[in-house]
């Protein structure tokens, strides 16, 4: 099965644009997961799809948003960008046996605000 | 709420076991992960153990829980240059799909 996938891998913004990040589940994954990484804080969630619904979200203000499709891609927004979004931003899709979730990651998708 | 703690470096000679620790602090029933991140790339999911194991070994990695004192390690065996990579620790809720992640294990291997 292929892994997956994010595009682009490398994105360069100025403040105050938005961007939009896609992700590309492994094949027969319905859950979605985004992850911010950064030096300073570390991996922390973002917020889960799963069948097109948001399930769960973490801490970051409302300009960090999300949705799934129907083919269980996922798309992440970020609006009116500031300098501390920079980061490395990672997708996890995972199919869920008796409990447990076996996220699997993509390779990322490094955004630079400037 | 997950709290997942984590030392910062280590330094191994190839061909040596290392050891890599994790505190975490949530009680409920939990799965605790281990996760590889090599320069430039996503996490691997290396290994996973859930809260009501003692140990797991994988080939070369061995996951050793102590509940009582909510510490995880992993240890790898005969470790390799290609083992060289930081090392996260995560935790999530049994049948909740949000990982918290410690800050991460630098793995030094030296030839």
């Amino acid at each position: 099965k292929a892994g997956v996938t994010q595009t682009p891998r490398y994105l360069i913004k100025t403040r105050g644009q938005q961007v939009t990040l896609s992700c590309s589940p492994i094949s027969g994954h319905r859950s979605v997961s985004w992850y911010q990484q950064t030096p300073g804080q570390g991996l922390q969630f973002l917020f889960e799809y799963f069948s097109e619904t948001q399930r769960n979200k973490g801490n970051f203000p409302g300009r960090f948003s999300g949705r799934q499709f129907s083919n269980s891609r996922s798309e992440m927004n970020v609006s009116t960008l500031e300098l501390g979004d920079s980061a490395l931003y990672l997708c996890a899709s995972s199919s869920l046996d008796r409990g447990l979730y076996e996220q699997y990651f993509g390779p990322g998708t490094r955004l630079t605000v400037t | 709420g997950e709290d997942v703690e984590q030392s910062l470096f280590l330094s191994v000679r190839e061909g040596d076991s290392s050891v890599i620790n994790c505190t975490y602090t949530d009680s409920s029933s939990t799965y605790l992960y281990w996760y590889k991140q090599e320069p430039g790339a996503g996490l691997q999911l290396l290994t996973y153990i859930f809260s009501n194991m003692d140990m797991k070994q994988d080939q070369r990695l061995t996951v050793l829980l102590n509940k009582k004192d909510k510490h995880l390690s992993l240890r790898i065996a005969d470790t390799q240059t290609g083992d060289s990579a930081i090392y996260f620790c995560a935790e999530s809720i049994y049948g909740n799909n949000r990982l918290a992640f410690g800050k991460g294990n630098q793995v030094v291997v030296i030839p």
